[in-house]
């Protein structure tokens, strides 16, 4: 199946700085990408979704200011959570489909980053 | 409306027990697609089984099957012969549309399923 990459898996940041979290296509090209939130013992929750070459659409209540999102490739796109603040600590996840040939109907995922604000 | 309902917060199954996870959906959209991911502890997310609205059999996956019950809106993950390894959290997902465009996935609560020896 297609693989997805994020890096980094794990980061530890100050309060108040920023962090880029790409997201990878590793063996397809991804017209679309999702990103997803994850709290502690709960579901996943779209923040954004991002097309090559345009600007991402937020959900609503995600604020585009604080989380910036840009897809300037087929192949990558990356999340930056800026001034972090200890509430910004979670689990961030990415999704990926392809531009042609690969199964419109599955959502390929990152492994996930573990953020944590102190 | 939650759009997914998964109403097992938590499962306890014996090695080798067949073991049924509930999902509900709602939606009005004719054309959509029911998922079921796997979630161990590392975190990240492993697709197990996709429904479309329009498949006239239920899909199966090797020891997953999905009981698509259009009618009642439901799309139950049975996983046959459980093994320790399918100890994790598993998420019922929906994507409303055709899938030819940025139609996001809407994932339920989740239910957590510890296999025992």
């Amino acid at each position: 199946g297609a693989v997805v990459s994020q890096h980094p898996s794990r980061v530890i940041c100050k309060s108040g700085t920023s962090v880029k979290i790409e997201c990878r296509s590793l063996d397809f090209q991804a017209t679309t990408m999702f990103w997803y939130r994850q709290f502690p013992k709960q579901s996943l929750m779209l923040m954004a979704t991002s097309n090559e070459g345009s600007k991402a659409t937020y959900e609503q209540g995600v604020e585009k200011d604080k989380f910036l999102i840009n897809h300037a490739s087929l192949t990558l796109s990356t999340l930056t959570v800026t001034s972090a603040h200890p509430e910004d600590s979670s689990f961030y996840i990415c999704s990926a489909r392809g531009a042609s040939g690969v199964n419109y109907n599955e959502q390929f995922f990152g492994p996930g980053t573990r953020l944590t604000v102190l | 409306a939650q759009k997914i309902t998964q109403t097992q917060p938590g499962m306890f199954v014996q090695e080798k027990e067949a073991v049924t996870l509930d999902c509900t959906y709602d939606t009005s959209d004719p054309s959509y697609g029911l998922f079921w991911y796997k979630q161990p502890s590392s975190g990240e997310m492993i697709f197990l089984i996709y429904q479309g609205s329009y498949d006239q059999q239920n899909a199966t996956e090797g020891r997953y099957s999905l009981n698509f019950q259009k009618a009642r809106k439901s799309a139950n993950l049975v996983i046959s012969a459980s093994q320790l390894g399918d100890s994790a959290m598993y998420f019922c997902a929906m994507r409303e549309g055709r899938g030819f465009g940025n139609e996001k996935l809407t994932f339920g609560t989740g239910t957590r399923l510890t296999i025992i020896p």
